[in-house]
């Protein structure tokens, strides 16, 4: 299995709802990656989980909330969020933790806060 | 931190004619660039990668160099065909984080 699953591809939400993304691999990478992407926009790191533990947090509001279960596994958990929000969330793996950091994606989720 | 730059933004070819996308660094740290390609609605995938300790790779018509002294990259398509045409980002990475450019969108006419 060389893919990066995540659900639900498509996500509305109100301001006031809690909900949670989703993300699986079983490719055995040690790291994995919560990105966010505006359209016409690069991907912007949120999260890095290494060896299942939290290594970068780019200053991410706590209106997001990461967890990472076990190797397989990464959920992003999210509460209260604003409109401006709204974008593609999107996982990653990556076997390397440094170094040759080779991204495998996932299609995303795409959110849509109202 | 890390600043990654682009250039063009947009890139209109014809069938057949060759795209040179550029990028510079800032971070003489960054040790590895990869290239990833997005095409519309999909995910971003890896086409091309190369390391700091490399000058030039190539992987059939995708061709990626390096100049390290001067912190700029550079990715080369020949041969360009309809199926190349989507956003093209490059990125510079140390220490497990990637910095990504803001991206090219390549038209290729047929």
């Amino acid at each position: 299995d060389t893919e990066v699953t995540q659900t639900p591809k498509h996500l509305v939400m109100g301001m006031t709802n809690k909900k949670s993304l989703k993300c699986e691999q079983h490719m055995g990478h040690r790291a994995m990656y919560w990105y966010k992407q505006k359209a016409k926009k690069p991907p912007e790191l949120m999260f890095v989980y290494s060896y299942e533990k939290l290594s970068i947090n780019e200053s991410v509001p706590s209106r997001f909330s990461p967890e990472c279960p076990n190797s397989s596994l990464l959920n992003l958990h999210l509460h209260a969020l604003q409109p401006e929000d709204s974008a593609l969330y999107l996982c990653a793996s990556s076997q390397e933790l440094s170094g040759l950091v080779k991204l495998f994606f996932g299609s995303g989720t795409q959110l849509s806060v109202l | 931190g890390e600043n990654v730059e682009q250039h063009p933004s947009t890139l209109s070819v014809q069938e057949g004619d060759s795209a040179v996308i550029k990028c510079t660094y800032s971070d003489s740290a960054s040790n590895y660039f990869p290239w990833y390609k997005q095409e519309l609605g999909k995910r971003p995938q890896l086409i091309i990668d190369i390391r700091s300790n490399v000058g030039e790779k190539k992987d059939q018509r995708i061709a990626v160099t390096l100049n390290k002294t001067a912190k700029h990259f550079s990715l080369h398509i020949t041969e360009t065909q309809p199926e190349d045409s989507a956003v093209y980002f490059c990125a510079a990475t140390y220490a497990g984080k990637s910095t990504f450019g803001d991206g090219t969108t390549l038209t290729v006419k047929p």
